[in-house]
C-alpha cells in the first residue's frame, strides 16, 4: 500500500532563517506531487506541483522554491522565512495522469510552521 | 481557469439531520473530477468522494452522497444522519489532469 511522510511534524524558526521540509512517498512510481499552504482557519493553497523529477510548476510567486530530486521525494525550501509563511503545510501525491478527470489525492500528516 | 466557490463558511446542525454543504465550481474544461475531503482538527486531509464529469449517476460512499447537477455546475455533498464525529472543516475541489484546486471550506458543527 502507499504512503506519504512528511516530516518535521512541527516547526518554529526565527525570520529570515532557512527551510526545508521534506516529503516522501512509498509504495508507488512516479507520482504526481504537491506543496499545499493552509492558514489558520482558511482553505488550501497550492504552492508547487510536479509531475516528474527536476519538474517543478509553481502556482504563487514568493519566497518559496520546491525541489524534486528523486521520483518520490519532494522538498519544499526557503532561503529567509518570512512571519507571513507560517501555517500547516500538507503534502499530497496522486497517480500519473490516468484521463482529464483527475485523480483523488492523498495527503501526507503535515508539518505546522511557526515563524516568529 | 477553474475556479470552485464554498458559500457557507460555517454550519451547525443538529446529531442524525442530513446535512448538505454547497459546492458551485466553474471550468471550462469538458472533462474533470469533483472531490470533497473532510479535516478534522487534527489537520489530516481525508478523501471522502469523487464525481467524474462524464459520470451519468451521483455518486454515493456510505453516508456520503455528491448532489452532482452538472448543467448549473454544482456539487454539493449531502451527509445523511449526521454524527458527531463528523463535526470539521469539508473542502470541495475540482481536478483536472495534474492539479486540483480547493475551495475555502465550510466548517460543520454538529450539535449533540
Amino acid at each position: 500500500s502507499q504512503t506519504i511522510h512528511q516530516w518535521p511534524a512541527t516547526l518554529v524558526q526565527p525570520v529570515g532563517s532557512p527551510l526545508s521540509l521534506e516529503c516522501t512517498v512509498e509504495g508507488t512510481s512516479n507520482p504526481n506531487l504537491y506543496w499545499y499552504r493552509q492558514a489558520a482557519g482558511r482553505g488550501l493553497q497550492l504552492l508547487f506541483y510536479s509531475v516528474g523529477i527536476g519538474q517543478i510548476s509553481s502556482e504563487v510567486p514568493q519566497n518559496l522554491s520546491a525541489s524534486r530530486p528523486q521520483d518520490r521525494q519532494f522538498i519544499l525550501s526557503s532561503k529567509k522565512l518570512l512571519l507571513s509563511d507560517s501555517g500547516f503545510y500538507l503534502c499530497a501525491w496522486s497517480s500519473s495522469l490516468t484521463s482529464g478527470g483527475g485523480d483523488e489525492q492523498f495527503f501526507g500528516p503535515g508539518t505546522r510552521l511557526t515563524v516568529l | 481557469a477553474q475556479k470552485i466557490t464554498q458559500t457557507q463558511p460555517g454550519m451547525f446542525v443538529q446529531e442524525k439531520e442530513a446535512v448538505t454543504l454547497d459546492c458551485t465550481y466553474d471550468t471550462s474544461d469538458p472533462s474533470y473530477g469533483l472531490f470533497w475531503y473532510k479535516q478534522p482538527s487534527s489537520g489530516e486531509m481525508i478523501f471522502l468522494i469523487y464525481q467524474g464529469s462524464y459520470d451519468q449517476q451521483n455518486a454515493t460512499e456510505g453516508r456520503y452522497s455528491l448532489n452532482f447537477q452538472k448543467a448549473r455546475k454544482s456539487a454539493n455533498l449531502v451527509i445523511s444522519a449526521s454524527q458527531l464525529g463528523d463535526s470539521a472543516m469539508y473542502f470541495c475541489a475540482i481536478a483536472r489532469w495534474d492539479k486540483i484546486i480547493f475551495g475555502k471550506g465550510t466548517r460543520l458543527h454538529i450539535l449533540p
